[in-house]
């Protein structure tokens, strides 16, 4: 048990849905991150909370919003998604503020978008 | 641009011979070097953390090590248990919470 969390495990959705995911750690660290993990590439960086602000937001269209409402919760709020959306998203935290900490991650969510 | 290779992109070993995977990055001014294991279905779980060139790390059958340009993880006498994905990932220079991740090296160990 890496102590993240995440909900759901599975998630099919339509391209006109809106869904959450939710992401919980039990570490008390205080840097959260979303990743993709998409089949053959290396993980992408989505976002990064610290301190519940948001510090890094790399290129993510805004089909995905995100929202960390205190240091141990992370939401991504999915809407008008498309099939290339279909991935593996993670979640993970470090010890934080500031950086060189490894990360732990959650189990992830398999999204599919149909 | 700042990158990171490994390989090979998948191996398989016998049980008991021993091998070395390795990740490659072109980050200037290298701040961590990250190793995780990832088995089928689960997120990636944290192996070790190596900061500066000359420094090894162990655990059990894991043994990683870093130079300037490259890291290796040698495995020594794997088990059929240790067969997952291998990721590697670096965090450059600027004070930022970049991480970038290399595709991974799938290992498979036969019994």
């Amino acid at each position: 048990e890496t102590g993240v969390t995440q909900t759901p495990r599975h998630l099919v959705m339509g391209m006109t849905n809106k869904k959450s995911l939710k992401c919980e750690q039990h570490l008390g660290h205080n840097a959260m991150y979303w990743y993709k993990q998409s089949a053959k590439k290396p993980l992408e960086l989505m976002f990064v909370y610290s301190l519940e602000e948001r510090v890094e937001n790399n290129s993510v269209p805004s089909r995905f919003s995100p929202e960390c409402p205190n240091s141990s919760h992370l939401f991504l709020h999915l809407h008008t998604l498309q099939p290339e959306d279909s991935a593996l998203y993670l979640c993970a935290s470090s010890q934080g503020p500031g950086t060189n900490y490894e990360q732990y991650f959650g189990p992830g969510t398999r999204l599919t978008v149909t | 641009e700042d990158q990171v290779t490994q390989s090979p992109e998948a191996l398989r070993l016998q049980e008991g011979e021993s091998s070395s995977l390795n990740c490659s990055y072109t980050v200037s001014g290298l701040r961590g070097l990250f190793w995780y294991r990832q088995d089928p279905g689960k997120g990636p779980e944290f192996l070790f953390t190596l900061y500066s060139a000359g420094e090894e790390k162990e655990k059990e059958r894991l043994k990683a090590t870093l130079t300037k340009k490259e890291s290796f993880l040698h495995i020594t006498a794997p088990k059929p248990e240790d067969s997952a994905t291998y990721l590697c990932a670096v965090q450059p220079p600027g004070g930022t919470y970049k991480y970038i991740f290399g595709t991974g090296t799938r290992l498979k160990v036969l019994a």
